[in-house]
């Protein structure tokens, strides 16, 4: 398996754009997490999926981002209108339901930079 | 829910030195735990894990036991490598049962020659 994809690897834009984030999780597995990475806050968890239904989505910034599975193979997120402090490193990460002590999956990330 | 202590970084030790990350967290019940590690430019990775008290898990040298007296799940390598410099996290398990973890928030790792 090639593991969890995610697109862009890198973005920049600037300020108000529209940036949309892709990811594919592993094939087989039921749980999908976006995280946020910045030095400042460290590794936030945004929302996660369970079967592309949102579980919890009370790590989302703000009405700004929102995020997307319309399947079980494509996740988006999506930030309308982008700002400066939303520059971070974006993860998403997949795992599969079971027993206790699962393992998640993780993406390269997505490198956002709004200038 | 959890939350976790992690020691902050950076770190730096001298290649075949002793590393010890300390982890204590605070959970409802007795959750499974983990650690992750993260090379630089790198998504994170599962680096070892233990499901239950006295449990050690174990991975590419490290080591770490569940306590639950003291609610701690200590990293620990006999003798670093340049190649371990990364960031490593702990990460409690959450009791809702949806594969939800906390992360701490990090201890970057530099291991000099």
């Amino acid at each position: 398996d090639a593991g969890v994809i995610q697109s862009p690897r890198h973005e920049v834009t600037e300020m108000g754009q529209e940036v949309t984030l892709r990811c594919k999780p592993i094939s087989g597995h039921d749980y999908l997490f976006w995280y946020r990475q910045t030095m400042m806050r460290g590794l936030e968890l945004l929302i996660y999926f369970n079967n592309n239904v949102p579980i919890d989505d009370s790590g989302m910034p703000e009405d700004r981002f929102s995020a997307k599975m319309p399947n079980a193979s494509f996740s988006t997120l999506k930030i309308q209108p982008s700002e400066p402090r939303d520059s971070a490193v974006y993860f998403c990460a997949s795992s599969v339901a079971g027993t206790r002590g699962n393992e998640q999956f993780f993406g390269p990330g997505t490198r956002l930079t709004v200038l | 829910g959890n939350s976790v202590t992690q020691m902050e970084g950076p770190v730096t030790l001298s290649e075949e030195a002793f590393l010890t990350i300390n982890c204590t967290y605070t959970a409802t019940g007795y959750p499974s735990l983990f650690w992750y590690v993260q090379y630089p430019g790198e998504g994170l990775q599962l680096l070892l894990k233990a499901t239950k008290a006295d449990d050690k898990g174990s991975n590419k040298g490290f080591e770490a036991t569940y306590r639950k007296e003291t609610t701690s799940f200590h990293l620990e390598k006999g003798s670093v490598q340049v190649s371990d410099s990364a960031v490593y996290f702990c990460a409690p398990e959450d009791s809702g049962g949806y594969q939800k973890v906390t992360f701490g928030i990090g201890t970057k790792l530099q291991v000099i020659p």
